[in-house]
């Protein structure tokens, strides 16, 4: 089945304390992105990644790190979490380019920060 | 940056009624596309239109796009319970490139039995 997974779907975590979300795509994708979803202000894109070593900053990449080593994974990092980075994640991933194609999502990752 | 607006933020209708949502964009776009959310759930895609098309259909789903007007509609026709869903468009970066996907905060419906 053709899908974007992610996990984990929920976790609770501290101030500082490193964390990683991981993304992985089955369907060949060379696009992939992170993006946040707050409440009242909708998806905001973290970063994203055209191909393999190849990522780029969204609207809102601070406090978060990613890289792109295979095709399939698109991990995101956060090495010192803070309690504003509390939010809804989801990866999501397109055979083109993000604007040119139907993005494929994940089920989301619930992320509370302490 | 923001570039899609929808409007309304919110809209309740009854089953088998149409529901008319609206996105707005500030500059100019390549493509626009539409999504729906279930409640906290990944998003799912509904429809891409470009920008040197007008309209678009896709079962119940009819969207049309004003380039002069940097808008786009999504109208439902006949809808169902199970319609009931945040909906969102997107459109490209404002920065001429297809790259980035900006999403606009979205419209929940709510489609009463």
């Amino acid at each position: 089945e053709a899908q974007v997974t992610q996990n984990p779907r929920y976790l609770i975590t501290v101030t500082g304390k490193k964390l990683t979300v991981t993304c992985s795509q089955n369907m060949n994708h060379e696009y992939m992105s992170w993006y946040r979803q707050d409440p009242g202000l909708g998806l905001r894109q973290i970063y994203y990644s055209m191909n393999v070593e190849v990522t780029d900053k969204g609207d809102v990449p601070e406090g978060y790190k990613v890289s792109r080593k295979e095709k399939r994974n698109f991990p995101l990092i956060l090495e010192s979490p803070s309690p504003n980075q509390t939010s809804l994640y989801f990866c999501a991933s397109s055979l083109g380019t993000g604007g040119q194609e139907t993005q494929y999502f994940g089920p989301g990752t619930r992320l509370l920060v302490l | 940056s923001q570039q899609g607006e929808e409007d309304p933020q919110a809209l309740s209708i009854q089953e088998g009624e149409n529901a008319t949502m609206n996105c707005s964009y500030k500059t100019s776009i390549n493509n626009l596309q539409w999504y729906r959310q279930n409640s906290g759930r990944g998003l799912v895609h509904l429809i891409l239109i470009r920008s040197n098309e007008r309209e678009k259909h896709s079962g119940r789903l009819r969207v049309t796009l004003d380039t002069s007007k940097k808008s786009s509609s999504l109208l439902i026709t006949a809808s169902r319970a199970a319609d009931t869903a945040s909906y969102f468009c997107a459109t490209d970066g404002d920065q001429g490139g297809s790259e980035k996907l900006v999403f606009g905060k979205g419209t929940k419906l709510t489609v009463n039995p």
